[in-house]
């Protein structure tokens, strides 16, 4: 399955709200997870099952969609919350990641 | 605190072989499904292989089969990846990562070793 994320890159300002989406080549349920990657720690999931918030992800976070089309959010965006960002997909083996997001400020 | 620190990364030749360990606490090792991921200089995340939590399987991408074995010690809670005819391809920091008990998501991960192949 090939997840096909999109935008590469998106710049934005603390307060705002913005969107990545990824989309799947084949149907895989609500079987995604999203991914945030920081220079010099480990990746943290935030999001599983499509839209469950793992323990510790902040509310301004939500995910959504089912089938083939998946959307992250992040609203009123904080300065931590500038990073890269990653979907994957684990409906089967081999699992696979989108190619990344990275938010900057704008 | 989940902890997992991997080690046995370095640079080697083509065609060489390596192998990486992931030292693990905080979390009952022996009841996670464990694996490993890679990520190329400059490019995304790439799932390499995964192992059951008592070892009885494991499943790996097409382009490391036969190549690399994923094994683990759950006695020493340590997960291990063996590289045998390494590529340049395979240049990445490869990180260790628990599965979920629920689904094959990734809720830990460490901070990676770096595996760099060249002449």
């Amino acid at each position: 399955v090939q997840m096909t994320q999109s935008p590469s890159y998106l710049a934005a300002s603390p307060g705002e709200s913005v969107s990545i989406s990824c989309k799947a080549s084949k149907r895989i349920r609500n079987n995604v997870a999203w991914y945030q990657e920081k220079p010099g720690k480990a990746n943290k999931l935030l999001i599983h099952s499509g839209s469950t918030l793992q323990s510790g992800t902040p509310s301004r976070f939500s995910g959504s969609g089912s089938g083939t089309d998946f959307t992250l959010t992040i609203r009123s965006l904080e300065s931590e919350d500038f990073a890269v960002y990653y979907c994957q997909q684990y409906d089967e083996f081999s699992f696979t990641f989108g190619s990344g997001t990275k938010l900057e400020v704008k | 605190e989940v902890q997992l620190v991997e080690s046995g990364g370095g640079l080697v030749q083509p065609g060489r072989s390596l192998k990486l360990s992931c030292a693990a606490s905080g979390f009952t090792f022996s009841g996670y499904n464990m694996a490993w991921v890679r990520q190329a200089p400059k490019k995304g995340l790439d799932w390499v292989a995964t192992i059951l939590y008592d070892g009885s399987w494991t499943y790996y991408r097409d382009s490391v089969k036969g190549r690399f074995t994923i094994s683990r010690d759950n006695a020493k809670s340590t997960l291990y990846l063996q590289m045998d005819s390494l590529m340049s391809e395979d240049t990445a920091t490869y990180y260790c990562a628990t599965h979920d008990n629920k689904g094959y998501w990734f809720p830990y991960w460490g901070q990676g070793t770096l595996v760099t192949v060249s002449s």
